[in-house]
């Protein structure tokens, strides 16, 4: 079955710790993105790309980075930066701008917690 | 600035039907999405409106008014399991989606 993929569902940050939250899709969509889930608030967007080895920032991009090497995979590092990392992190993908009633597809997601 | 605005959270009876609304002020619009969000879950795709009007899909509808920058998801025959987040995007002019907060909605028996 065709899907996208988070893991880990739960991790664990440590002070000055840099982490990775990877996002695999066998969707064959080219657009993937990168949410923020914090509660009461709506999805704030860090990070998405179009295309393979382009990508560019969403309105929360400090303290994150992300990359895109291949289609299926877009991972996203959350750097010692991000001083209040704490939240639900969603991976979607689609078929891009040219297909615009074409909806998201989201990951289980990734629960982030400060130790 | 961009806007999306929903309730907070409604309450209805299991059996019963819910209408949960959502205006919007965006910069363009290129349709609007609806999703479903159990707790602790991904979002699931339900509707998708660009033009005026109903859109029907079983116990599920979705209402769109480009010129009021309103649309609502009139949920039907409610039954426990939809219990859960209704989340309105908005996709705008530069092709983004932009989300509201979502309608908590919670079903009594």
């Amino acid at each position: 079955d065709g899907g996208i993929t988070q893991s880990p569902k739960y991790l664990f940050r440590k002070e000055g710790q840099n982490v990775t939250l990877s996002c695999e899709q066998n969707l064959n969509h080219d657009a993937m993105y990168w949410y923020r889930q914090d509660p009461g608030q709506g999805l704030r967007l860090i990070y998405y790309s179009q295309i393979v080895n382009d990508f560019q920032k969403g309105d929360i991009a400090e303290g994150y980075s992300v990359s895109r090497e291949k289609k299926e995979s877009f991972p996203l590092t959350v750097t010692s930066a991000q001083k209040n990392p704490t939240a639900f992190y969603l991976c979607a993908s689609s078929f891009g701008t040219g297909h615009v009633n074409q909806p998201q597809h989201f990951g289980d997601g990734t629960r982030l917690s400060i130790l | 600035g961009q806007n999306i605005d929903q309730p907070t959270e409604m309450t209805a009876t299991e059996g019963a039907i819910v209408q949960i609304n959502c205006t919007y002020q965006t910069s363009g619009f290129n349709g609007l999405f609806w999703y479903q969000q159990h707790a602790g879950e991904a979002p699931t795709f339900l509707s998708y409106n660009v033009l005026d009007g109903l859109e029907e899909k079983g116990r599920f509808s979705s209402f769109l008014s480009r010129s009021k920058g309103y649309s609502y998801l009139l949920l039907k025959e409610l039954q426990m399991k939809d219990s859960a987040s209704y989340l309105c995007a908005v996709l705008d002019s530069n092709y983004q989606l932009i989300w509201g907060a979502g309608t908590k909605l919670i079903i009594k028996p």
